[in-house]
């Protein structure tokens, strides 16, 4: 079973649509969690960290449940520059590194006009 | 201030060649990550050095090796290239310790491709 899994993509959604990314993973141990986003052959950028109380950043909103290790994010309102690969990142705590990030397998969105 | 830099941006290496990619921390960050990135595929964990030691090693063979340097630049070396290592190599910078915030910037990667 992979560390972090993420919902099997291409998501095609029109413009103004509302779309919902899952994720879930395996560490329970795991405290930090992030969304990042890649734009094709560009290195990834953090979106947003992702708290247990939810948090919200303008057409974005991001969820943790610890219990159901569960991730999401929400897009409201989709406008054609969201159209990019999302991946849900987990932190590592284990192993002696910092800051070593595992990735999930990403969900392309497509923003069609 | 400049941020995570890394080079060369592309490079195309034949099958059993040798590579070298390198990596310039953001000012202030103590710590380099490496890792690869598949195409289709989420980056993977390569290794990680702090204070001129590799601290943690991902699910990669032998043929990784790298180096930090006393300015914590950092060094990715493969050898006895596999058309499998063509991917994007990313450098990812942060910082070690407490009281430390752990904002992780990633350079814009090298593209490897092996034929």
């Amino acid at each position: 079973r992979k560390e972090v899994e993420q919902d099997p993509g291409p998501f095609n959604v029109p413009e103004g649509a509302t779309v919902a990314f899952n994720c879930t993973y395996s560490n329970s141990a795991s405290q930090s969690f992030f969304w990042y986003r890649q734009d094709c052959r560009k290195e990834p950028k953090l979106l947003m960290s992702v708290y247990s109380s939810g948090n919200e950043d303008g057409r974005f909103t991001a969820q943790l449940n610890r219990a159901s290790q569960y991730i999401s994010l929400l897009i409201r309102d989709s406008k054609l520059s969201d159209s990019a690969t999302y991946l849900c990142v987990v932190n590592a705590v284990y192993g002696g590194a910092t800051n070593k990030l595992i990735f999930g397998t990403g969900t392309l969105l497509a923003v069609q006009p | 201030d400049a941020g995570v830099t890394q080079s060369p941006t592309h490079l195309i290496k034949t099958r059993g060649q040798q590579v070298t990619l390198r990596c310039s921390p953001k000012s202030g960050h103590d710590t380099v990550s490496w890792y690869q990135q598949a195409l289709g595929q989420g980056p993977q964990f390569i290794f990680q050095y702090y204070e001129e030691e590799e601290r943690q090693r991902g699910n990669f063979p032998d043929r990784f090796s790298g180096h930090q340097f006393p300015n914590y630049s950092s060094e990715l070396n493969v050898n006895a290239l596999l058309l499998g290592d063509s991917a994007l190599y990313l450098c990812a910078s942060s910082v070690t310790g407490t009281g430390k915030r752990n904002t992780i910037y990633f350079g814009e990667g090298s593209w490897l491709t092996v034929v």
